[in-house]
């Protein structure tokens, strides 16, 4: 199966400063149609994941431009301009490009 | 507005079954791939099955294959997931989703004697 490898597993940020994660794929997420098949949720508790990003880079209906995603082939960040509170909560990266699909482990963000 | 509604679910012995449904509404339901994803404190989210428009193609995690079954009634705008032979370590909270876009509130398994 394709793993996805998140990094770092938390990370504790001032509000108003940048946020950085990243994704690493065990296999590239370039498929032979030219696109990237790799997302990016954020999931709060008690809520289902809500996405964030689409195809590496395009925001979802609705998700503020603080929020972005950039990589190829293997290697993923998903950026956070400047963190506010509402940001707090599990993000995660997930693949489709092969099944099974697979998701990271998550990477909890908490504010300082 | 986009909402998947989620029924079924709670308490049953290891062995037992379940059946889990997903009632979708304001999107084109029969357009969409359908998937159920589970997701545990220790093992994160886990993709569980997908079926596509029509039902025509069906594919699962190895671990539930034999055991679980998705279906969709396109007619109803629903999605359902057959669950026999439950583990113990089918306990989760399982969402409906159009991934990778919207998903369901999720709804709690639990499989305990």
């Amino acid at each position: 199966d394709l793993v996805l490898t998140q990094t770092p597993l938390s990370l504790s940020v001032t509000p108003g400063q940048p946020a950085s994660i990243s994704c690493k794929s065990s296999e590239s997420l370039l498929h032979s149609d030219g696109k990237t098949y790799l997302y990016w949720y954020l999931q709060k508790p008690g809520q289902p994941p809500r996405l964030l990003i689409s195809e590496v880079s395009s925001r979802f209906s609705g998700v503020p431009d603080r929020f972005s995603g950039s990589g190829s082939g293997t290697y993923f960040t998903l950026k956070i301009s400047r963190v506010e509170a509402e940001d707090v909560g599990v993000y995660h990266c997930m693949q489709s490009i092969e099944l099974p699909i697979t998701f990271g482990q998550g990477t909890r963000l908490e504010i300082k | 507005e986009v909402q998947l509604v989620q029924s079924g679910g709670g308490l049953v012995q290891p062995g037992g079954s379940l059946r889990l449904s997903c009632e979708a509404s304001g999107f084109s339901f029969s357009s969409y791939w359908m998937s159920w994803v589970r997701q545990t404190p220790g093992k994160g989210l886990e993709w569980v099955a997908n079926v596509r428009q029509e039902g025509s193609e069906k594919y699962y995690v190895d671990s539930v294959k034999g055991r679980f079954t998705i279906s969709r009634d396109d007619t109803k705008n629903s999605l359902y997931l057959q669950m026999n032979s439950l583990r113990v370590e089918d306990t989760a909270v399982y969402y409906c989703a159009t991934l990778p876009g919207w998903w369901g509130q999720g709804t709690l398994v639990t499989v305990s004697s």
